[in-house]
């Protein structure tokens, strides 16, 4: 278990639809991080917030959006919903912000489908 | 821009040989390498990281990986598998530059067979 969890385990909803995902880092990490990972794309970095702040941005849809809130937990919108947002979407925490040799700690993941 | 590459989708082993899950990587600077684990319906599951020093890292559940600069690669090994060890093994880097993403490799599958 690394600490970091995330709800729900499991989403289905209908396409044009809105979801939010939601996380929880690890016990005094500052930085909370979004992947997307489907099987033609692999794992792709999404997003990622230190302290309250975005602190980089991968290759996220502007129907999707990110924040985190002052105790640290992140929530992840994704809208206007297609099929080809069917994925797997993970967190994963690290202490600092800056830091290349941070370690990334992963969630279980969201598994969402859209029908 | 930073990339990986793990040329096998696939690894097949037998219970009691060594195993080896191969990546390369390409990036500007200095990398810091990592290496995860991902079983059936859960996260990835940190193993080992390099970041300097001594080329090679021993990481958890007795797996480790050696950093050959010339080669530009940072192959996993295990001297003797086990079943459990069979999962979705991912190689990561970034660069020494400072806010730069992780990026993942497509993932190489181990299967350890009895």
């Amino acid at each position: 278990d690394s600490g970091v969890t995330q709800t729900p385990k499991h989403l289905i909803t209908a396409t044009g639809q809105r979801v939010t995902l939601r996380c929880s880092p690890r016990s005094g990490d500052l930085s909370v991080y979004w992947y997307q990972q489907s099987l033609d794309q692999g794992l792709q970095f999404l997003i990622q917030y230190y302290n309250g702040e975005e602190r980089a941005k991968g290759n996220i849809l502007e129907r999707f959006s990110a924040q985190q809130f002052p105790d640290l937990h992140s929530e992840l919108n994704l809208s206007s919903l297609e099929l080809g947002d069917s994925a797997l979407y993970f967190c994963a925490s690290s202490v600092g912000g800056t830091l290349s040799t941070d370690t990334q700690y992963f969630g279980p993941g969201t598994r969402l489908t859209v029908l | 821009a930073q990339s990986v590459a793990q040329p096998e989708d696939q690894v097949n082993v037998a219970e009691g040989n060594p195993l080896t899950v191969k990546c390369t990587y390409s990036v500007s600077g200095n990398p810091y390498l990592f290496w995860y684990v991902q079983y059936p319906n859960r996260g990835l599951q940190f193993l080992l990281k390099y970041i300097t020093g001594d080329n090679l890292v021993k990481g958890s559940y007795g797996f480790e990986a050696e950093f050959n600069k010339s080669q530009t690669s940072f192959h996993l090994k295990k001297p003797s598998a086990l079943v459990s060890d069979s999962a979705l093994y991912f190689c990561a880097v970034r660069d020494n530059s400072g806010n730069t993403p992780l990026v993942f490799g497509k993932g190489t599958r181990l299967s350890v067979i009895a």
